[in-house]
C-alpha cells in the first residue's frame, strides 16, 4: 500500500503569519509531487508541484522536497483568509496520483 | 473550453438502484481517472484509463464499473447503490501524469451521491 500522510489539523494561523503544511510518503519511486488546495465543496486545483530536491517558490507559496526523508512541505507566506482551505498533499505513482487525507488550514483575521 | 465537465452535480438514490455519472473532457487527455471523497477524507482512486478502450482498478473499485469507448468521455456506473456509496465523485483527466513536467490532474466539479 503505497501512503501518503499529512498532519492532521485543523491548522489555525493568524492573517500574516506562516501556514506549515507536512506531508511523508511511502514509495521511494515517485517522481514528482503536488499540492492542491479545495475549498469547501469545491474540486481540488493545483498550487504547486516539485520534483528536485530543495525548495521551489510561487509568490506566497514555497514547496520543498527531500527525497531521502521521504518528505515534502508547504510554506504559505502572509497568509490571507483567501487562504482558508484543505491542502491536500499527492505523489506520483505509475500512471497515478495518491492522495494524501488533507490538512485543513484558518486564516483568522 | 469547458475542461473537465460532470453531469449531474446532485443526485439521491434509493438502495439497490441503478445509475451512470458522465464525465467528459475537451482537452484530449489520454488519461481519466474517477475518484471519491468521503467528509473529511482525500480522495480514493476507483477506476482509471490511460486511453480509449484500456481501463484498470483503482484502490476502491467493488460497486464501480467504467468504460472509455471515446478518448472524451468515462462515465461511471454504479450498480445496486448502497449507503457506503454515499460520497463526493470527481472525475479528472491529465496529459500525462507526474514526471519532470510537473503534468497534474484537472478535476471536474463533481457530484454529490446520496443513497437512502
Amino acid at each position: 500500500q503505497k501512503e501518503v500522510e499529512q498532519n492532521s489539523g485543523p491548522l489555525s494561523v493568524p492573517e500574516g503569519a506562516i501556514a506549515s503544511l507536512n506531508c511523508t510518503y511511502s514509495d521511494r519511486g515517485s517522481q514528482s509531487f503536488f499540492w492542491y488546495r479545495q475549498y469547501s465543496g469545491k474540486s481540488p486545483e493545483l498550487i504547486m508541484f516539485i520534483y528536485s530536491n530543495g525548495d521551489k517558490e510561487d509568490g506566497r507559496f514555497t514547496a520543498q522536497l527531500n527525497k531521502a526523508s521521504q518528505y515534502v512541505s508547504l510554506l504559505i507566506r502572509d497568509s490571507q483568509p483567501s487562504d482558508s482551505a484543505t491542502y491536500l498533499c499527492a505523489v506520483n505513482n505509475d500512471y497515478k496520483l495518491s492522495f494524501g487525507a488533507g490538512t485543513t488550514v484558518t486564516v483568522r483575521a | 473550453n469547458a475542461g473537465v465537465t460532470q453531469t449531474p452535480k446532485f443526485r439521491i438514490l434509493k438502495i439497490g438502484q441503478s445509475m451512470t455519472l458522465q464525465c467528459a473532457q475537451d482537452m484530449n487527455h489520454n488519461y481519466m481517472y474517477w475518484y471519491r471523497q468521503d467528509p473529511g477524507m482525500g480522495l480514493k482512486l476507483i477506476y482509471y484509463s490511460v486511453g480509449a478502450g484500456i481501463t484498470d482498478k483503482g484502490e476502491v473499485p467493488n460497486g464501480y464499473n467504467v468504460s472509455r469507448s471515446t478518448t472524451e468521455d468515462f462515465p461511471l456506473r454504479l450498480e445496486l447503490a448502497a449507503p457506503s456509496q454515499t460520497s463526493v465523485y470527481f472525475c479528472a483527466s491529465s496529459y500525462t501524469v507526474g514526471g519532470a513536467r510537473g503534468d497534474t490532474q484537472y478535476f471536474g466539479p463533481g457530484t454529490r451521491l446520496t443513497v437512502l
